[in-house]
């Protein structure tokens, strides 16, 4: 069964720092490209992060470009957010999602649960 | 950058069909998915590559694509599919970025 288990969320203060952790199981991670997903209370689904098979490549979103770092660890199957300089605009549910296997489809067959983050004074 | 837009609700009642589009000119030239998100819960993809229905989704969800519009179709709607639901596409033509629609809350009456 895949699991995918975020962790590290919390309260941070704005200008701040926080560190996402997801933990994968039940699947080969190294074969996967994975992606960070969040969620504002009450608003849509907002793409922040994208990093693919042996860190060759990260993609972000534009909103994010600059303060957040996804990596990735194929020896303990763990992906991260490095989230700097954080703002209220970042208050979100973050997901751990991994993207499907295949050349031109580009969608997220598992989430995690997700991981909140509350940016505020 | 790419958007992707969806009716902001719609209702429907049990037994009866659903239809949601979400239109965006990324969809012109890539696959459009479709995610169920029910209160609480992480989302779950319903359709992907416009049309195709992962393993273990009822085959009352349906989707199709015409031009920059993708649609997804209940047929009989029950309760349980009571749900926000959002379209996803991508592109990577130039770098590789990921968009989704606003998301459409689906009542069923």
């Amino acid at each position: 069964e895949v699991k995918l288990l975020e962790s590290g969320g919390g309260l941070v203060k704005p200008g701040g720092s926080l560190r996402l952790s997801c933990v994968a199981s039940g699947f080969v991670f190294s074969k996967y490209r994975m992606n960070w997903v969040r969620q504002a209370p009450g608003q849509g689904l907002e793409w922040v992060a994208c990093i693919t098979t042996g860190s060759s490549h990260v993609f972000y979103s534009d909103s994010v470009k600059g303060r957040f770092t996804i990596s990735r660890d194929d020896a303990t199957n763990s992906l991260h957010l490095q989230m700097n300089g954080l703002g209220a605009e970042d208050t979100a549910l973050y997901y751990c999602a991994r993207e499907a296997v295949g050349v031109i489809q580009f969608y997220f067959d598992s989430w995690g649960q997700g991981a909140r983050v509350t940016v505020s004074s | 950058s790419y958007e992707l837009t969806q009716p902001p609700s719609v209702s429907v009642s049990p037994g009866h069909t659903a239809r949601i589009t979400c239109s965006g000119d990324v969809l012109a030239k890539q696959y459009g998915y479709w995610y169920q998100q029910k209160s609480g819960q992480a989302p779950l993809v319903v359709i992907y590559n416009d049309s195709e229905r992962p393993s273990g989704i009822p085959e009352r969800f349906s989707g199709s694509s015409s031009g920059t519009t993708v649609t997804l179709t209940i047929s009989g709607v029950q309760a349980e599919d009571e749900a926000d639901y959002y379209c996803q596409s991508a592109d990577n033509t130039d770098s590789y970025t990921v968009v989704f629609g606003g998301g459409t809350k689906l009542t069923v009456l």
